[in-house]
């Protein structure tokens, strides 16, 4: 059974901190890797993907990826109250998506 | 707004009742997919449906019975349902390329299912 693992939180961070979230997952072979956000009573939407090893920037959010670790992880810099959410890590494998259970992020002023 | 409409957002039904739940996207996408969100639970996929042909089951109790008219329109068809289905259903569309799922989907806003 291929997994995608998170600590389900919540991660309580002060306005202005950087946020970490983290993400382990099973099979080696995973190629592609994708963060979700999914507000409260909302639908989850795309906010990074990655495919190679390293970091991969777009403004305030960092995704890093180190496949020998099985790990990927996401950087959230100059958090903001908005930045609350549930954040879901998604492994692809073949042609289907794999998710975490997400992990909970409140920003507090 | 992300191109992916669900309707109705909420339904309540009996597990003796027969309900649909429909789905609509207007980005030009040529897979769509059913998701279950259950409480504590991982996004659980469904239904896959790429060019209008099924692809994916995982195993789905034959109480969901999927209905893809064409590639802009899914249907997720419910009867005899239990207690336990009790979910968010999602339903989301991408586009596909050589046959590969880019693993971008965008999600509809979802149906919120309570059975008594």
């Amino acid at each position: 059974q291929k997994e995608v693992e998170q600590n389900s939180g919540p991660l309580s961070v002060p306005e202005g901190a950087i946020a970490s979230l983290n993400c382990t997952y099973s099979d080696r072979g995973s190629q592609s890797f994708f963060w979700y956000r999914q507000y409260s009573g909302k639908s989850p939407e795309l906010i990074m993907s990655i495919y190679s090893n390293g970091d991969k920037e777009d403004g305030r959010f960092t995704a890093q990826l180190n496949k020998a670790s099985q790990y990927v992880s996401l950087l959230i810099r100059d958090s903001q109250p908005s930045d609350s959410a549930t954040y879901l890590c998604a492994v692809k494998d073949t042609d289907k998506l794999i998710f975490g259970t997400g992990t909970r992020l409140q920003v507090f002023p | 707004e992300t191109g992916v409409t669900q309707t109705p957002r909420h339904l309540v039904m009996g597990m003796t009742n027969k309900k649909s739940l429909k789905c609509e996207q207007h980005l030009g996408h040529n897979a769509m997919y059913w998701y279950k969100q259950s409480a504590k639970k991982p996004l659980e996929l469904m239904f896959v449906y790429s060019l209008e042909e099924r692809v994916e089951n995982n195993s789905v109790p034959s109480r969901f019975s999927p209905e893809c008219p064409n590639s802009s329109h899914l249907f997720l068809h419910l009867h005899t349902l239990q207690p336990e289905d009790s979910a968010l259903y999602l339903c989301a569309s991408s586009q596909e390329h050589q046959n590969a799922n880019t693993g971008e989907l965008f999600f509809g806003e979802g149906s919120r299912l309570t059975v008594l």
